[in-house]
Formats: structure tokens, C-alpha cells, sequence
């Protein structure tokens, strides 16, 4: 069974330094990639995925992943964080060609002004 | 606005008893999940169902049952609700195309107390 590790429970950074959150991941096959963020009181909201090809990744608000198989990780970075970047970060792994996502623990990232 | 609902809001409820929590998509998703979020534990996987009449079980089960009488809704019951059933619960839905690409869209979540 697959397994997703986010070693970081809490993270604090200063508004307008780098973000990088940790992401391992536990999986036989070539796995498919998820990073979720979730705002106070809200449902969580996909930031960005990775099935295959480019390991470099891109998503929504300025956000990029990295897929390192030999590493096994999928580090979720930011160059330049902003105080509404402050949240919960999850990561989740699916089986390739499956739809059930399991998650890791989250991170919850808070941002200094 | 195309989503998922769900309701209620919140809810405290009594042990002992019984509770549907309601989910509504109108994206026409074929598949569509239950999870409960627990501070430490992430999101866990209650039910799942990938289609109109099927259903499958997650990581938790236990104390929970769904039904899927058609595409659009997803209810979750708790038959006999219990203090460990206190947690906050997100449907989700996705397409259940054959590969994978399933970008699952959450709910807004409702926050269950058991006493």
C-alpha cells in the first residue's frame, strides 16, 4: 500500500523568503503526485499534480514541485512567499490509474510579516 | 457556481445517535469520496464509491455506511454515532477516467461533535 510522509508538522518563514515543504512518498509503481493546500475552515484546493513527464512541475499561485524518484519525494517550493500563503499543506499519492488518494499528515506553514 | 455542497455546517450530536451527513455535486463526477480529517492524522478515507450504485470501503470504515443512488449525491451515515466520530468530514469528487488524471474537488466540510 502506498504512503505519503510530510516530516515538517509546523513551518514558519518570513514573508518574501523561500518555501520549500517536504514530501516522501512510499509506492511500488510509478506514482501520481498531488500537493493540496487548505485555508483556515476551508476544503482543501489542488495546487498541482504530477503524472509523468517534466519532473519540474508548476501550479497555481506561484507554487512548483519537484519529482525526485531517487529520492522518492515531491518537495512542494515557493521563491517568494506572501502572508496569504499561510496554511495547511498536504501531500497525496495515488496508484497510477487508480483515483484513491492517500494523504500525508499535512504541514501547516505560517508566514512572518 | 458548479461545486460540491455539503450540509450541515456543523453538528453536535447526542452518543448513541444517528446522523447523514449530506454531499451534493453537480459537476458530474463519477466518482465521489468521503474522508475525516483529524488534527495529526491528515485526511483518511471513509467510503468511496466510482460510480451510480457502487460503493467501496477506505481506511476507516467502521461505524460508517454510504449509498449512491445516483450520480449527483454521496450521503454518509452514522448509524450510532460515537465521541471517536468527532472530526471534520470532506466529500470530494472526481472524474474516474480509465489512467488516472483524477483531480478530486473537495467540499467545504462539516464539522461533527459527538458527546
Amino acid at each position: 500500500a502506498q504512503s505519503v510522509t510530510q516530516p515538517d508538522i509546523h513551518i514558519t518563514v518570513s514573508e518574501g523568503a523561500s518555501l520549500e515543504l517536504r514530501c516522501n512518498y512510499s509506492y511500488g509503481a510509478t506514482p501520481y503526485l498531488f500537493w493540496y493546500v487548505q485555508s483556515p475552515g476551508q476544503g482543501l484546493q489542488l495546487l498541482l499534480k504530477y503524472f509523468s513527464g517534466d519532473t519540474l512541475v508548476q501550479g497555481i499561485k506561484g507554487f512548483e514541485a519537484e519529482f525526485k524518484r531517487s529520492q522518492s519525494s515531491f518537495n512542494l517550493r515557493k521563491p517568494s512567499v506572501h502572508w496569504s500563503d499561510a496554511a495547511e499543506y498536504f501531500c497525496a499519492v495515488a496508484p497510477g490509474g487508480g483515483n484513491k488518494l492517500t494523504f500525508g499528515t499535512g504541514t501547516q506553514l505560517k508566514v512572518e510579516l | 457556481i458548479a461545486g460540491i455542497t455539503q450540509a450541515p455546517t456543523s453538528q453536535i450530536l447526542a452518543a448513541g445517535r444517528r446522523m447523514t451527513l449530506r454531499c451534493t455535486q453537480d459537476m458530474r463526477h463519477n466518482a465521489m469520496y468521503w474522508y475525516r480529517q483529524d488534527l495529526g492524522l491528515g485526511l483518511r478515507l471513509i467510503h468511496y464509491s466510482n460510480t451510480a450504485g457502487t460503493t467501496g470501503k477506505g481506511e476507516v470504515p467502521d461505524g460508517y455506511s454510504v449509498s449512491r443512488a445516483n450520480t449527483d449525491d454521496f450521503p454518509l451515515t452514522l448509524a450510532s454515532a460515537v465521541p471517536s466520530q468527532t472530526s471534520v468530514y470532506f466529500c470530494a469528487s472526481s472524474t474516474s477516467l480509465a489512467g488516472g488524471h483524477n483531480e478530486q474537488f473537495f467540499g467545504p466540510g462539516t464539522r461533527l461533535t459527538v458527546l
